[in-house]
């Protein structure tokens, strides 16, 4: 079955202690992307990649870190956690830049 | 701007029709897309449109896309109580970046 997935899907942490959300996708796309859903907000892009060691900031990039050594798998990092960083993270994936992207089901991170 | 707008409520009878507006800002996005999320649950790719189009049905689901006025909407026939969720529109951003810019979300209620 094709999919987007995100491990873990909820994290409950504290300040200052480094975490690494895990995104994997088993379509073979070369565009994978993060977004952070807040009440009001709406979705915001993280960080994107073209393809493999091809990384670039989106939107709202400050506190996060990337990486993309192989396709299939788009880590997102976040070096010292604080707690502005609570928030809803998706993982999306798509065959290449400006085509249809899909989701993975979330991951719901409480920084204290 | 870049503002995707949406109306943030809606409210219908389970057998009727619903209507979901949107209005977006970037003309030469390729894609123009409805995303469902329902109670904790991630983003469903619902359908889309590309940006020659004026209209896409897909069973319950149409699609009508006013690219003069910048206007996209969500028709689903026969409403379910299971169509209970919340529908985001999203263009696809020009340029390099190819990220998803999304309204807020409209919440759909179907009421028995």
């Amino acid at each position: 079955e094709a999919q987007v997935t995100q491990n873990p899907r909820y994290l409950i942490t504290v300040t200052g202690k480094k975490l690494t959300v895990t995104c994997s996708q088993n379509m073979n796309h070369e565009y994978m992307s993060w977004y952070r859903q807040d009440p009001g907000l709406g979705l915001r892009q993280i960080y994107y990649s073209m393809n493999v060691e091809v990384t670039d900031k989106g939107d709202v990039p400050e506190g996060y870190k990337v990486s993309r050594k192989e396709k299939r798998n788009f880590p997102l990092i976040l070096e010292s956690p604080s707690p502005n960083q609570t928030s809803l993270y998706f993982c999306a994936s798509s065959l290449a830049k400006n085509q249809p992207q899909h989701f993975g089901d979330g991951t719901r991170l409480s920084i204290l | 701007g870049e503002d995707v707008e949406q109306s943030l409520f809606l409210s219908v009878r389970e057998g009727d029709s619903s209507v979901i507006n949107c209005t977006y800002t970037d003309s030469s996005s390729t894609y123009l897309y409805w995303y469902k999320q329902e109670p904790g649950a991630g983003l469903q790719l619902l359908t889309y449109i590309f940006s020659n189009m004026d209209m896409k049905q897909d069973q319950r689901l149409t699609v009508l896309l006013n690219k003069k006025d910048k206007h996209l909407s969500l028709r689903i026939a026969d409403t379910q109580t299971g169509d209970s969720a919340i529908y985001f529109c999203a263009e696809s951003r020009g340029g390099s970046q190819g990220n998803l810019i999304f309204g807020k979300g409209t919440k759909l209620s179907v009421k028995p």
